[in-house]
């Protein structure tokens, strides 16, 4: 599997955007970009996925590089809730079901 | 729409004794995933089944970890016997569809193992 790899941490002040950024230099040309996301003491949560392009949905944009060989996770006002760790995964297509998780990036929101 | 459910929450035990999880993963969901997560580290799999055969067992410790989902439905887990090195969170995974990169998997809330 092509690797990731994140901050160990940030923080972000409640309300404010938060951008999380993902490099994976590696990456092959099926790889699909995969966030989740994990809140204290529950299981991971999908958040959102793309190939080239950048993509919106209800929870988060996500940016991808021109070349590919990095991501942007945005989240436009966080919240309390958004407190969690974030995990930057590549899935290919056909290839290999499962999730490759590295240890992700906790972010902190501040009230 | 009900989601991944599994049982128990919490357990402890001694090491060398067994343990065994369930989960019931989201109805019509073909595959159905058991991860191991130990404190500080992201999620690993341990087992994928597509319905009730098994497509990816590589990491999993065949010598003490078995799994099984009888009639492609719910799934167990079971450590036999236990190591303090199997202390950890066990999460249960479910996915619509076979292979493909973009079906999203959706998470049960864990069983904390803790192995005295």
């Amino acid at each position: 599997d092509a690797k990731t790899t994140q901050p160990n941490s940030m923080e972000s002040n409640e309300e404010e955007p938060v951008h999380l950024p993902c490099n994976h230099s590696t990456i092959s040309g099926t790889d699909y970009i995969h966030w989740y996301r994990q809140l204290p003491s529950q299981g991971p949560e999908y958040v959102i996925h793309g190939l080239t392009s950048n993509v919106n949905n209800r929870m988060a944009s996500l940016a991808i590089a021109e070349d590919r060989k990095s991501s942007t996770l945005i989240l436009h006002r966080a919240t309390l809730r958004d407190a969690a760790v974030y995990y930057c995964i590549l899935r290919d297509l056909p290839g290999a079901n499962n999730l490759f998780f590295g240890t992700g990036t906790r972010l902190t929101v501040i009230p | 729409e009900a989601g991944v459910a599994q049982s128990p929450r919490y357990k402890i035990i001694e090491k060398r004794q067994s343990v065994a999880f369930w989960c019931n993963p989201i109805s019509g969901h073909a595959t159905l995933y058991w991860y191991q997560q130990i404190l500080g580290q992201g999620p690993k799999l341990l087992i994928q089944f597509q319905n009730n055969g098994v497509v990816d067992d590589s990491q999993l410790p065949k010598d003490r970890f078995s799994a099984e989902r009888l009639k492609g439905v719910d799934s167990t887990l079971k450590i036999q016997p236990a190591k303090l090195e199997d202390s950890a969170v066990y999460l249960c995974a479910s996915s619509l569809g076979p292979q493909g990169a973009t079906y999203e998997q959706y998470f049960g809330p864990g069983t904390r193992l803790t192995v005295t």
